[in-house]
């Protein structure tokens, strides 16, 4: 199994604040990888696929970028709604497989 | 729009099988592949597998020996099927679409809370 490596695993930032967060892959994957947000008691939300584009409907101050086995997901001006848990999930091959994900909160 | 809809027994005992649907409105299963995917409360996300109706599917090997996976275009739903359940296996269990677009799951149901115990 491709193993994904979130950090850091927990993050205080206040509004306003640019944050990144880094998903690093057990062996290389190309550009398959996606960015997920997830805030308490609701379903994951893809934010990015592709490693770096932009899910329709998601807003402009997400961006995020690499491939191979580094990437990195970038706030660039956090919001109040921003402050949730984000994962990054390979699908270069089965079993597709997630970071433990990146706890955002609010300082 | 594509919507998910996830259900069955909140409950289930030790050993039992664990059954679960997921209706979809807004496409058909017999498009895309479709995953089933978990979260223990509290912990991250875990991909149990995938189906594509008709074609193929796909376990994590992990779960591989107690899952099963199924779909019914008669009404458009999928199914999953895990069995010998433990206390390890409690988790909100999510259906999800794999989509077109990095083959992302761009569409998740709400999830539903399924607890084994006695």
């Amino acid at each position: 199994d491709i193993q994904m490596t979130q950090s850091p695993s927990s993050l205080s930032a206040s509004v306003g604040d640019r944050v990144t967060i880094t998903c690093r892959a057990s062996q290389s994957i190309n550009s398959h990888l996606n960015w997920y947000q997830q805030k308490p008691g609701k379903a994951p939300k893809l934010l990015i696929y592709s490693a770096s584009s932009l899910q329709s409907g998601g807003p402009s101050r997400f961006s995020a970028s690499g491939s191979g086995t580094d990437f990195t997901l970038t706030i660039s001006s956090l919001q109040p709604e921003d402050f949730a848990t984000y994962y990054c999930q390979q699908s270069y091959g089965t079993p597709f497989t997630f970071g433990q994900g990146t706890k955002l909160e609010i300082k | 729009q594509v919507q998910l809809q996830e259900s069955g027994p909140g409950l289930v005992k030790p050993s039992e099988t664990l059954s679960l649907t997921c209706t979809v409105s807004g496409g058909s299963i017999r498009s895309y592949y479709w995953s089933w995917i978990r979260q223990p409360p509290g912990k991250g996300l875990e991909w149990i597998g995938e189906i594509k109706y008709s074609e193929s599917s796909n376990y994590s090997p992990s779960l591989k020996s107690r899952v099963t996976m199924s779909g019914d275009t008669s009404k458009n739903e999928l199914s999953l099927k895990l069995s010998s359940v433990t206390a390890a296996d409690t988790a909100v269990y999510y259906c999800a679409r794999n989509g077109p677009t990095g083959y992302s799951f761009d569409y998740w149901g709400q999830g539903t809370l399924v607890t084994v115990s006695s």
